[in-house]
């Protein structure tokens, strides 16, 4: 089957510019997560929701940074006004209840 | 708070030899433990995880890891490792499955021919 899909798969932006991210989790899947990779921090978590409870919000690193879950399927995440160490591989995971997260294959993106 | 130490940054081995990636976990209750690994330009794998019973877990791609409580470690283990092998490994605890991730800092493996 199909596994959890991310687009675009790599994203350009000037300094100051909004940016959204998506991802598409595997079909019946109740939990989505969002992660971030770069190279000075590594793999952090960022956002993490579960069915209808609210999101869990404690990964975000700034009010700059928020994501919704729509359906409760394909969630976004949007990135406002930018900056240099947002630079990084945005990595969106799925899972069904309770169990291992499946990854996809990343957005990574950069800030000129 | 959770954590996880993977001491070991670079590995370099020999292709058919023996592989182990050590990592240590600091979580004061029963942690689920994960390996994930990540070739370049890929997203993250499931190698194999550890819930509850059995310490000793088998994954895929040949792979096993052991838990070992009094020690906090969840080390990896390959007998002959390929040269597919080659990639980023990542080891990552949570405190119930289907929680949040926290992984530690990845240890990259070279194979030399």
């Amino acid at each position: 089957g199909a596994g959890v899909s991310q687009s675009p798969s790599n994203k350009v932006t000037e300094k100051g510019k909004d940016v959204e991210l998506r991802c598409d989790p595997i079909s019946g899947h109740t939990a989505l997560y969002w992660y971030r990779q770069s190279l000075g921090q590594g793999l952090e978590f960022l956002i993490y929701f579960q069915g209808n409870s609210a999101p869990d919000k404690s990964g975000l690193p700034s009010d700059r940074f928020s994501a919704e879950r729509t359906g409760g399927s394909v969630s976004t995440l949007t990135i406002q006004r930018t900056q240099q160490e947002d630079s990084a591989v945005y990595l969106c995971a799925s899972s069904a209840y309770r169990n291992e997260q499946f990854f996809g294959p990343g957005t990574r993106l950069t800030v000129l | 708070a959770q954590s996880v130490t993977q001491p070991d940054i670079h590995i370099t081995v020999s292709e058919g030899a023996s592989l182990e990636l050590r990592c240590n976990y600091s979580y004061g209750a029963t942690p689920y433990l994960f390996w994930y690994v990540q070739s370049p330009g890929q997203g993250l794998q499931l190698l194999l995880k550890y819930f509850s019973g059995d310490t000793l877990v088998q994954g895929i791609k040949g792979f096993e890891a052991e838990f070992k409580r009094s020690q906090s470690s969840f080390n990896l283990r390959k007998p002959s490792v390929h040269w597919s092998d080659a990639a980023e490994y990542f080891c990552a605890v949570t405190k119930a499955a289907g929680n949040k991730l926290t992984f530690g800092g990845g240890t990259r493996v070279l194979v030399k021919p």
